[in-house]
């Protein structure tokens, strides 16, 4: 089945301790970004891939990492995690000059 | 000003009625459009895309563009109580996909 995998699906961490979330996806596909969606805000891109080991910054970077050593994984680093990360994670992938994109099934984070 | 702006709702509708959502854009730039349906508790799901003017139908679904008035809505006919859901609206412009912050659609019985 087709799907973009990202774990946890609920995490709860304390200010400051390093965190990785997993993106993987079996698709195939070159496009891979990473969203926060927060309540009024709406879904905000992070951080985004057009291919291995090719990353941008998207509206909001601050206090975030990504790598793509390989393809079909796109993992989010939070390096030291502050409260204001408290948010709604989402994983997405597409192919390249495909419109549509993909998402994962969340990832609701709570940093105390 | 908002790049893509949405009425946060609730906009309630009774079932088989029409329901109408809306959607503006600040960049006159932007070269495509999107509404993606997103469950309570789910990811968001692309159900329709649009990229000239005028209507785009599918099923029960009519995106319609107007780039003069940076305007895009959806339509929903005969709308069921499976289409509560909140409705993003997403705009291209080049390399970027701004989301607007959703409307939330309640269908009743």
């Amino acid at each position: 089945e087709a799907q973009v995998t990202q774990n946890p699906r609920y995490l709860i961490t304390v200010t400051g301790k390093k965190l990785t979330v997993t993106c993987s996806q079996n698709m195939n596909h070159e496009y891979m970004s990473w969203y926060r969606q927060d309540p009024g805000l709406g879904l905000r891109q992070i951080y985004y891939s057009m291919n291995v080991e090719v990353t941008d910054k998207g509206d909001v970077p601050e206090g975030y990492k990504v790598s793509r050593k390989e393809k079909r994984n796109f993992p989010l680093i939070l390096e030291s995690p502050s409260p204001n990360q408290t948010s709604l994670y989402f994983c997405a992938s597409s192919l390249l000059g495909d419109e549509k994109l993909f998402f994962g099934s969340g990832t609701q984070l709570s940093v105390l | 000003q908002k790049e893509v702006e949405q009425n946060s709702g609730p906009l309630s509708v009774p079932e088989g009625a029409i329901a109408s959502l809306n959607c503006t854009y600040s960049d006159r730039g932007s070269q495509s459009f999107f509404w993606y349906r997103q469950y309570s508790g789910k990811s968001p799901e692309l159900i329709m895309s649009i990229y000239s003017n005028g209507d785009k139908e599918d099923g029960r679904f009519t995106a319609q563009l107007n780039k003069a008035s940076q305007y895009v809505s959806l339509l929903i006919r005969d709308s069921q109580p499976s289409d509560s859901a909140t409705y993003l609206c997403a705009v291209r412009n080049t390399d970027k996909l701004i989301f607007g912050t959703g409307t939330r659609l309640q269908v009743f019985p």
